[in-house]
This record gives C-alpha cells, sequence and structure tokens, in this order.
C-alpha cells in the first residue's frame, strides 16, 4: 500500500541550529499537509501545500513541495526550544485519505 | 467554543474485553477519522467516514469497528480480536472540502 516515509525518525540541535525534515511517498499526492504534535499533545496543523514546486513560508518555518509531488520538506531556520515536538507530514491520496508520514522527533538543547 | 472532543482520556481494559471510545464534533464537519499511534511512531489509519452512515476501512481496521449515524459522532470499539490495543487513539474531523485535520486530545488506551 501506499507509504510515507519521513527522515531523519531523531534530531537533536543546538538552540540557533537548523533543522531539516524530508518527507517521501511512494505514489504520487494532490497535496500534502504537515503538523506539529507537541509532547503529550495532539497534532495541530501547520500548512498545506498544492502546487508541484510550491514553496511557502511561516515565519522562520520554510516547506516545499517537490516538482514530483512525491516529497517535500520543512526547514527551520534558527531554533528555539519551543519548537520541541514531532513534526508529520501527510499525504492526501483521493478526496478522503490521509497518510501520515513516520514523523521527526525534534529536540532543542538551550 | 467548536472543537472535537475525545472521552475518556485514559482508560484500562482487561483482555478479552470490548471497549468503545467517544469521538465528538461541533465544527459541522462532514468527515472524521480514527487514527491509532504507537510509541515513538507515527499515526496509523484505522477508519474514516466521508459522510453520515457511511465509513471506509483504513489501513489497520482488523479488531476494530466504528459507526456513523450522527454528523456529530463517529465512535471507535476495539474488539477483543484485537491483538495488541494499547496505544494513543486520536479522532480528527474535516470540512467537505479539501482541508486541515484538526485533531481532539485523544484517547490513552491500556489494556492490563
Amino acid at each position: 500500500g501506499q507509504q510515507v516515509m519521513q527522515i531523519p525518525q531523531y534530531q537533536h540541535v543546538q538552540e540557533g541550529e537548523d533543522f531539516t525534515t524530508y518527507c517521501n511517498s511512494s505514489t504520487t499526492l494532490s497535496n500534502i499537509q504537515w503538523y506539529k504534535q507537541r509532547p503529550g499533545g495532539h497534532p495541530v496543523f501547520l500548512i498545506q501545500l498544492v502546487k508541484s514546486g510550491e514553496v511557502k513560508k511561516q515565519k522562520r518555518l520554510t516547506f516545499q513541495f517537490g516538482e514530483a509531488k512525491k516529497n517535500s520538506s520543512l526547514h527551520i531556520t534558527a531554533t528555539q526550544t519551543t519548537d520541541v515536538g514531532t513534526y508529520f507530514c501527510a499525504g492526501q491520496s483521493g478526496t478522503y485519505k490521509y497518510i501520515f508520514g513516520t514523523g521527526t522527533r525534534l529536540k532543542v538543547l538551550a | 467554543d467548536g472543537g472535537i472532543t475525545q472521552s475518556p482520556k485514559y482508560l484500562f481494559r482487561k483482555e478479552g474485553q470490548n471497549v468503545t471510545l467517544s469521538c465528538e464534533q461541533n465544527l459541522n464537519h462532514d468527515a472524521m477519522y480514527w487514527y491509532r499511534q504507537d510509541p515513538g511512531q507515527g499515526l496509523r489509519l484505522i477508519y474514516y467516514s466521508q459522510i453520515v452512515n457511511d465509513f471506509q476501512k483504513g489501513d489497520i481496521a482488523e479488531g476494530y469497528s466504528v459507526s456513523r449515524e450522527k454528523k456529530e459522532s463517529f465512535p471507535l470499539t476495539v474488539t477483543s480480536a484485537q491483538k495488541n490495543p494499547t496505544a494513543f487513539y486520536l479522532c480528527a474531523s474535516r470540512p467537505r472540502l479539501a482541508g486541515e485535520l484538526f485533531f481532539g486530545e485523544g484517547s490513552r488506551l491500556t489494556v492490563l
């Protein structure tokens, strides 16, 4: 079946360093979404990318959708302790089905 | 306030018992979802429902059952047939047109 993989699985960074997580789908996606889950919490929507090659920015976060619509990345510039959590991508396959990636757990050391 | 309410937040059950997790939303969303999350892992889709009285199996539906008798409600039953039910269960909803998923705070089930 369809799979969405993320790398790395874990990342520890010093506060102020940059961070990137990558998402790869086995099939072409109609769109991709990114979510953040704080420790002990539930996933919260960050952004949705729809167009091939799309790039969107939210303050220190930059999101990209690949040209083939099979991969995506999230880059955080100058991490802060508030960035701690697990970041998930979710690919939409069909009208209603979402397949979540395996997630990247980010720890930021002060 | 609009949102998704899951209950109970924590649940313990003995092996061989069925248990039902509640999910209620007042966002007027058409689609609802159940995901399972195991420690340190991603979210796996159990069931989803596009409209009332209709639902589809996700990737790990075996041992689970759902119903969608009302737009607001999408309960999940974890049956005794589920081999390893201890997990964190997340319910989500989405409006009819494509958009973000809104998640409840989750239900943590532990089988003793």
